[in-house]
């Protein structure tokens, strides 16, 4: 199994752009995690998904985020507009809490808003 | 709300020295409890999980973490760390709730060689 996949692995952008992420979670997998980690507030869970649909949105920061998930397979996190406080390194999990709640992360997107 | 906390921020050893790591957690049910290790510009990646049974739990890498429910406590410990183990370490709990794992804020290690 390849993982889970994300793109970009680093993204940079000028202030006021919309910024995609994209997380291909591992096959069979049916729930899926988006965070945000910087040094100044360490790990956060923006969202998570089960079965396609959203769960909990709390740590969304706010309007300017959103995170949508049309199939199984594939998942979106947008910024629009993107901001400077928005740089930062993005997470994308998925597990299969019916088996073990283990978490498995991507790669990570490292984001960088000039 | 539930919570984890892990009691350093960051930890300097020298290489050969034992190390431990306090986690505990606020939570009155049936947990799981993880481990999960960053090395610097990695993503996070599993070290070690409890789920029932013995709770003393061996991971990778020469990892052990026990369980101690009483204490609502999962701490860390390996007898001699290296170099390579420099990395942030975070714990995290499951409380049954769709999944989701509550981490807590991590803890830096930093060996020297």
């Amino acid at each position: 199994d390849a993982g889970v996949i994300q793109s970009p692995r680093h993204e940079v952008t000028e202030m006021g752009q919309e910024v995609t992420l994209r997380c291909k979670p591992i096959s069979g997998h049916n729930s899926l995690f988006w965070y945000r980690q910087t040094m100044m507030r360490g790990l956060e869970l923006l969202i998570y998904f089960n079965n396609n649909v959203p769960i909990d949105d709390s740590g969304m920061p706010e309007d300017r985020f959103s995170a949508k998930m049309p199939n199984a397979s594939f998942s979106t996190l947008k910024i629009q507009p993107s901001e400077p406080r928005d740089s930062a390194v993005y997470f994308c999990a998925s597990s299969f809490p019916a088996a073990s709640y283990e978490q498995y992360f991507g790669p990570g997107t490292r984001l960088t808003v000039t | 709300a539930q919570s984890v906390s892990q009691h350093n921020h960051h930890v300097i050893l020298s290489e050969a020295a034992s190390l431990e790591l306090g986690c505990n957690y606020s939570y009155g049910g049936t947990v799981n409890l993880f481990w999960y290790v960053q090395y610097p510009g990695q993503h996070l990646q599993l070290l070690l999980k409890y789920f029932s049974g013995d709770p003393l739990v061996k991971g990778i890498k020469g990892f052990e973490a026990e369980f101690i429910k009483s204490k609502f406590s999962f701490n860390l410990r390996k007898p001699s760390v290296q170099w390579s183990d420099t990395a942030e370490y975070f714990c995290a709990v499951n409380a049954h709730q769709g999944g989701k794992l509550i981490f807590g804020q991590g803890t830096e290690l930093s060996v020297k060689p």
